[in-house]
């Protein structure tokens, strides 16, 4: 079936520093993407679109020069969490169609990010 | 908002067969219910969808309500590694941008 991976699984950085987060559709095509962020015994939050070749649509609330996303290929997004402060540590998760008007999303295994 | 209201928590006894709720009341025509399901700290898990009719596959079965306002999740056989959180979706027209709810915590006991 199909498969979405991310990586890192886990990361942890300092404060300040930026961190890039990779999905990838391992035996499909996406050409949109989706990136949710999970607060501890909260549900997904969605965040942003991401859409191959152009950029990408961002939810209510969620800064787009913080959470800046690139979806170079159609295999591949990136989310890159810059000048990460403690407040952005979470669960991070991605998902992508595989095609077809009601096909299931496929989601990543997330990644923990913890800043410290 | 969530269009999908579940309640939050149930326990199931190993063996038995679980029933997952889910009221979507203001449903369209168009949308299907699809079911995840999230073990703790991984990326949800897809299970089931369906538009109107029953459906059922290896891993549950769908029933929705003739005017399609709720649906049920059954999990026939429920084992310990079925212990999740379940989130029932509505599939928005024309667009993947689902929207999560609470989902209801599944605890399944031995």
């Amino acid at each position: 079936g199909a498969v979405v991976s991310q990586h890192p699984s886990r990361v942890i950085c300092k404060s300040g520093t930026s961190v890039k987060i990779e999905c990838r559709s391992l035996d499909f095509q996406a050409t949109t993407m989706f990136w949710y962020r999970q607060f501890p015994k909260q549900s997904l939050m969605l965040m942003a679109t991401s859409n191959e070749g152009s950029k990408a649509t961002y939810e209510q609330g969620v800064e787009k020069d913080k959470f800046l996303i690139n979806h170079a290929s159609l295999t591949l997004s990136t989310l890159t969490v810059t000048s990460a402060h403690p407040e952005d540590s979470s669960f991070y998760i991605c998902s992508a169609s595989h095609g077809g008007d009601y096909s299931p999303l496929h989601f990543g295994n997330g990644t923990r990010l913890t800043v410290t | 908002d969530a269009k999908t209201t579940q309640p939050p928590s149930m326990d199931c006894a190993e063996g038995r067969a679980a029933n997952l709720p889910c009221n979507h009341s203001t449903i369209s025509g168009n949308e299907y219910v699809y079911w995840y399901r999230q073990i703790h700290s991984q990326g949800p898990q897809y299970i089931i969808h369906g538009l109107k009719n029953n459906e059922t596959n290896e891993m549950a079965s769908l029933i929705i309500t003739e005017d399609r306002k709720s649906s049920t999740l059954i999990l026939p056989h429920a084992t310990l590694r079925d212990t999740a959180v379940y989130y029932c979706i509505l599939h928005p027209t024309g667009t993947y941008k689902y929207i999560f709810g609470t989902g209801t915590r599944l605890k399944v006991l031995a």
